[in-house]
């Protein structure tokens, strides 16, 4: 059965650095999200994209963010200067295109960041 | 602004126990409600949507889930809870206006003791 896969699995950085967080997509698919998850707190949506442009995205995706679909497989989130704040867990979806009809997200099974 | 609650953070049940896990979002509007499990070490599963229709919607592993209108809940339940169902889950929600954006409750942990 296809999945959506992410690596690494656990990162650790140190604060102030870029960090770049990566995802397979399943292959057919053509929505993308990236969500996290800080300890103890709900899973929060960050930004989806499609047609090779962001098309929503929240409050926390500032502009230490951006996402990018460097080739026809990968999707990548990355931090540009990391806050200790940003130490959470990374999920990828992918889901299919589907026009106004909404179709399930398929999650990957995260990369754990940490910022010291 | 769009929200989900959850009602119980930790649930503690013994096999062949019956199952209600409550989930309440914060508004009406076109309403697409998931419940997602996530077992150990595992990545996050749907276990049942609804879009429209049957407000009583099944689900994979036995579950069900039935979407109240007038009372914004999507509880779900399983008659008989066995040893495997131990996971977290999760309610979650996208409104037609926000896009296809999940926003999702807390979760509950929910331990079957065999």
């Amino acid at each position: 059965e296809p999945e959506v896969t992410q690596t690494p699995s656990h990162q650790v950085t140190q604060m102030g650095q870029e960090v770049i967080l990566r995802c397979v997509p399943i292959s057919n698919h053509l929505y993308f999200y990236w969500y996290r998850q800080i300890l103890g707190q709900k899973v929060e949506f960050l930004v989806s994209f499609y047609n090779n442009e962001i098309s929503e995205k929240s409050e926390i995706f500032d502009d230490q963010f951006s996402v990018e679909r460097p080739d026809g497989s990968n999707f990548t989130l990355k931090i540009r200067s990391t806050k200790l704040e940003d130490s959470a867990m990374y999920f990828c979806a992918s889901s299919e295109a589907s026009g106004l009809v909404w179709l399930e997200q398929f999650f990957g099974p995260g990369t754990r960041l940490t910022v010291l | 602004a769009q929200s989900v609650s959850q009602h119980n953070h930790h649930v503690i049940l013994s096999e062949a126990a019956s199952l209600e896990l409550g989930c309440n979002y914060s508004y009406g509007g076109t309403v697409n409600l998931f419940w997602y499990v996530q077992y150990p070490g595992q990545h996050l599963q749907l276990l049942l949507k609804y879009f429209s229709g049957d407000p009583l919607v099944k689900g994979i592993k036995g579950f069900e889930a039935e979407f109240i209108k007038s009372k914004f809940s999507f509880n779900l339940r399983k008659p008989s809870v066995q040893w495997s169902d131990t996971a977290e889950y999760f309610c979650a929600a996208a409104w037609a206006e926000y896009g296809n954006k999940l926003v999702f409750g807390a979760g509950t942990i929910l331990r079957v003791k065999s």
